[in-house]
């Protein structure tokens, strides 16, 4: 089983602050996506990353795909309350396999 | 282009009952997705259709099925309903092409409460 682990599970931090989501496999996988998603809505695409150890940035969000391509990490600049919700991230593996996603990291930033 | 439409958003149902939720996928998408997701558990894969096919099937009983007609839209169904079944469906739409293999535009899901 292709299992993806994010930490930490919860983060609750002040507006303004910096912070780092991790997501952990023992899988390679050929694409990997961060997701944001807010309560009562479906998860919304952040990015989509391919290489080994790319890095991908939109706005104050930056993203890192592992050398080995096995695990990815979400950096957060000078959060803001608009940043809170569930970030997730999902893996393929190529052709038609399953898309795993991971156990997901809620953040609350409070103003 | 529209998005991923799910109907209906809200759904109460008895025990025992069974329902059909719906989801159409972005134009020119062959693959749809169906998720379930409560509190507890996350985000769980219930099955993927692609050109009316199944590709892939997650950890699911019987009860729950699913379907996928020539115009890329997809019915999910579950019968003999249980409480635990109350959660948020969420239907994704792929085009399961290149780069993008993997990328899932999600619709706003389904609410569904058993009582």
């Amino acid at each position: 089983t292709q299992l993806l682990e994010q930490s930490p599970q919860f983060l609750s931090i002040q507006e303004g602050e910096n912070l780092t989501v991790y997501c952990n496999s023992s899988s390679v996988f050929s694409s990997l996506q961060w997701y944001r998603q807010e309560p009562g809505e479906g998860p919304v695409l952040l990015v989509t990353v391919v290489t080994g150890g790319e890095v991908k940035k939109l706005k104050r969000l930056t993203f890192q795909f592992g050398d080995a391509r096995k695990d990815s990490s979400l950096h957060i600049t000078a959060a803001q309350p608009g940043d809170t919700g569930l970030y997730l991230c999902a893996g393929g593996r190529g052709g038609y396999q399953k898309v795993t996603f991971g156990t997901g990291t809620k953040l609350q930033v409070i103003p | 282009k529209a998005g991923v439409t799910q109907t209906p958003r809200y759904l109460i149902k008895t025990r025992g009952q069974q329902v059909t939720l719906s989801c159409s996928p972005i134009s020119g998408h062959r693959s749809v997705s169906w998720y379930q997701q409560t509190p507890g558990q996350g985000l769980q894969f219930l099955f993927e259709y692609f050109s009316e096919t199944q590709r892939n099937k997650g950890n699911f009983p019987g009860r729950f099925s699913g379907r996928q007609f020539s115009n890329s839209r997809s019915e999910m169904n579950v019968s003999t309903l249980e409480l635990g079944d109350s959660a948020l469906y969420l239907c994704a739409s792929s085009s399961r092409k290149g780069a993008a293999n993997t990328e899932a535009f999600f619709g706003q899901g389904t609410r569904l409460t058993v009582v």
